[in-house]
């Protein structure tokens, strides 16, 4: 079954780190396009950041300099390391497949990972 | 950065009727780059048209989308119970890769 399971959520302060991971059991995550989503409490959907299959990155104004995505093809694992993260970070964060161009949209979401940022 | 606009904020129908979703551009999208997702509350969003035109796979033919340029529209031709939720369209023309606010779709 192709899926997407989240984990690395939790807690953390203004300033601190948080890795979240995104494991692909059912297929390649090198691939295909990947990317994260977020969602504040309460608000719509905010994207987050792609890595294309051929490596290239891109992010949101928002998070740009602070979050790195990245994968590991033995694992078959996408991943986003968040670095001083701030409040306004405190969200639901998806991982999601484009599929192998920009043209298919996001076909297969993860079940979410919450992150709350508190001082 | 492209902003997407869609309207109205919130839809109010009853089971059965039409429901008609705009999303609109600050610039041109190619057709090929917009999508329209579902999401109900606590779950993920449901891809339902990519391509401007295209549905997903299993996504049930009442749900049609349409549009170029800057103006995209997502019909729900007949309401179902489980169509009442929020709806999102999004570009992939340019990075960011941009959401629309959200339309609420709720039973009158």
């Amino acid at each position: 079954e192709v899926q997407l399971v989240e984990s690395g959520g939790g807690l953390a302060q203004p300033g601190g780190s948080l890795r979240l991971s995104c494991a692909a059991p059912g297929f390649s995550v090198s691939s295909n396009y990947m990317t994260w989503v977020r969602q504040a409490p309460g608000k719509g959907l905010e994207w987050v950041s792609v890595i294309y299959s051929g490596g290239s990155t891109y992010y949101a104004d928002s998070v740009n300099g602070r979050f790195t995505i990245s994968r590991d093809n033995s694992k078959n694992t996408l991943y986003l390391q968040m670095n001083s993260l701030r409040t306004e970070d405190t969200a639901v964060y998806y991982c999601a497949r484009l599929g192998n161009s920009r043209r298919g949209g996001m076909d297969v979401w993860g079940q979410g990972t919450t992150v709350t940022v508190f001082s | 950065e492209i902003v997407l606009t869609q309207s109205p904020g919130t839809l109010s129908l009853s089971p059965g009727e039409r429901a008609t979703l705009s999303c609109r551009a600050s610039q041109s999208v190619s057709s090929s780059y917009l999508a329209w997702y579902q999401q109900k509350p606590g779950q993920a969003p449901r891809l339902l048209i990519y391509g401007a035109s295209s549905r997903a796979t299993g996504i049930p033919d009442r749900f049609s989308g349409s549009g170029s340029g800057t103006d995209f529209t997502l019909t729900i031709s007949r309401l179902e119970p489980e169509d009442f939720a929020v709806y999102y369209c999004q570009q992939f023309g340019s990075s960011p890769f941009t959401f629309g606010p959200g339309t609420k779709v709720d039973i009158k």
